[in-house]
């Protein structure tokens, strides 16, 4: 029971275009969503959050958006740059205050061609 | 730049052995997390302590599983009898406040491998 999706394991753009990365939720009960980016061999690490009462949150080449009515986010970075490659792994949390249970999705490995 | 590091980066183990997995969270963090990722996997919460008791667990954090933060610095994972599914990528996390209200600070992992 896939409770958070990322059903693009794979996605490669050009250096200098837009990388989209999406993601979907199925609990109605997620009130806080993040992204994660991870390297080969290291832990995850924190890129972007975003809480339920926002649509949109930004932070240089990085924008997420949330659409509460589809379930859906997605992370835009533009210009994507070589260095961007990784995998991207989407989290959510909430059930009314959990203290770290976020649920990840399986993540997208996104390579930055130059 | 403060960092959580976690010891060994590989630990290989027979089964039915118990394995103890190390990490040492940044300092002044209130919130401590193991996670885990089954090769090809998502990453899967385990558990989440607070004042020195787990706040929260999930259901793959059974009986054969423990933690502790036996001197203020370390934060432990403990696998009683390891069983070859155990095998995974084992992440320890910590966070200033809670996980929903501020990022998460993830070690580099430990590998677990039973055999």
């Amino acid at each position: 029971d896939q409770q958070v999706k990322q059903n693009s394991p794979s996605l490669s753009v050009q250096e200098g275009r837009i990388s989209i990365l999406n993601c979907d939720y199925t609990n109605s009960m997620f009130d806080y969503f993040l992204w994660y980016k991870k390297y080969p061999a290291e832990g995850p690490t924190f890129l972007i959050s975003i809480s339920s009462i926002k649509d949109k949150n930004e932070d240089g080449r990085f924008t997420v958006f949330l659409n509460k009515s589809a379930k859906h986010l997605s992370l835009h970075i533009v210009p994507s740059q070589p260095g961007d490659s990784a995998v991207y792994f989407c989290a959510a949390s909430g059930y009314g205050g959990s203290q770290g249970n976020l649920i990840f999705g399986k993540g997208t490995k996104l390579s930055v061609k130059p | 730049e403060p960092e959580v590091t976690q010891t060994p980066s590989h630990q290989v183990t027979q089964m039915g052995q118990e394995v103890i997995l190390r990490c040492v969270p940044i300092s002044n963090h209130l919130y401590f997390y193991w996670y885990r990722q089954i090769l090809g996997q998502k990453v899967e919460f385990l558990v989440s302590f607070y004042n020195n008791e787990i706040s929260e667990k999930s259901e793959i954090f059974d009986d054969q599983f423990s933690v502790e933060r036996p001197d203020g610095s370390n934060f432990t994972l403990k696998i009683r009898s390891t069983k070859l599914e155990d095998s995974a990528m084992y992440f320890c996390a910590s966070s200033g406040q809670g996980i929903m209200n501020t990022e998460a600070f993830f070690g580099q992992g430990t590998r677990l491998t039973v055999v």
